[in-house]
């Protein structure tokens, strides 16, 4: 089945600094991929859609000069978060679409802690 | 936003059936009803989907209602590895996915 990779799958980084995530999509190509973020014990929350090639649509709320996402290619793309808080310390997880309408796979997901 | 509610909670006895119900009275005739569920600190895994029509795969049966206002996940027989947050989702064609609070099931012995 297809297969999404995170990296790292863990960071701690100091405030004010900033860190990326990538995500891959290890055998199929994907146009379309998504960011989620996840505090402890709550749901997922999307915060991004990114399609290669072009600009990422951001949800309402997230701000999209402190979570820098870029989508060179089909298999890559990253979550920069710029100038971080302790308060961006959360789980973010990435999903690719395939081919399909309704395919989406995840990735295992990063574990940022901003201290 | 989330267009989905299911309970907060369910325990179920290990080797007996799951059955985890999900409201969505609002869908539309393009949205599909997806299930996943999130073992702690792991990535979503997908379940099963289904428009109108009942679905069954190796992990579960989808039972959808016929006006498609809600539906229900049936893990056959549930064992300890099956304890974790399960998610219904309703969604068309764009992927984007709205998490609701989802479903806790612990699996107890």
């Amino acid at each position: 089945g297809a297969v999404v990779s995170q990296h790292p799958s863990w960071v701690i980084c100091k405030s004010g600094t900033s860190v990326k995530i990538e995500c891959r999509s290890l055998d199929f190509q994907a146009t379309t991929m998504f960011w989620y973020r996840q505090f402890p014990k709550q749901s997922l929350m999307l915060m991004a859609t990114s399609n290669e090639g072009s600009k990422a649509t951001y949800e309402q709320g997230v701000e999209k000069d402190k979570f820098l996402i870029n989508h060179a290619s089909l298999t890559l793309s990253t979550l920069t978060v710029t100038s971080a808080h302790p308060e961006d310390s959360s789980f973010y997880i990435c999903s690719a679409g395939g081919t399909g309408p309704y395919e989406q796979y995840f990735g295992p997901g990063t574990r940022l802690t901003v201290t | 936003d989330a267009k989905t509610t299911q309970p907060t909670s369910m325990d179920c006895a290990e080797g007996r059936a799951a059955n985890l119900p999900c409201n969505h009275s609002t869908i539309s005739g393009n949205e599909y009803v997806y299930w996943y569920r999130q073992i702690h600190s792991q990535g979503p895994q997908y379940i099963i989907h289904g428009l109108k029509n009942n679905e069954t795969n190796e992990m579960a049966s989808l039972i959808i209602t016929e006006d498609r206002k809600s539906s229900t996940l049936i893990l056959p027989h549930a064992t300890l590895r099956d304890t974790a947050v399960y998610y219904c989702i309703v969604e068309s064609t764009g992927n984007q996915f709205y998490f609701g609070t989802g479903t806790s099931l612990t699996v107890i012995p």
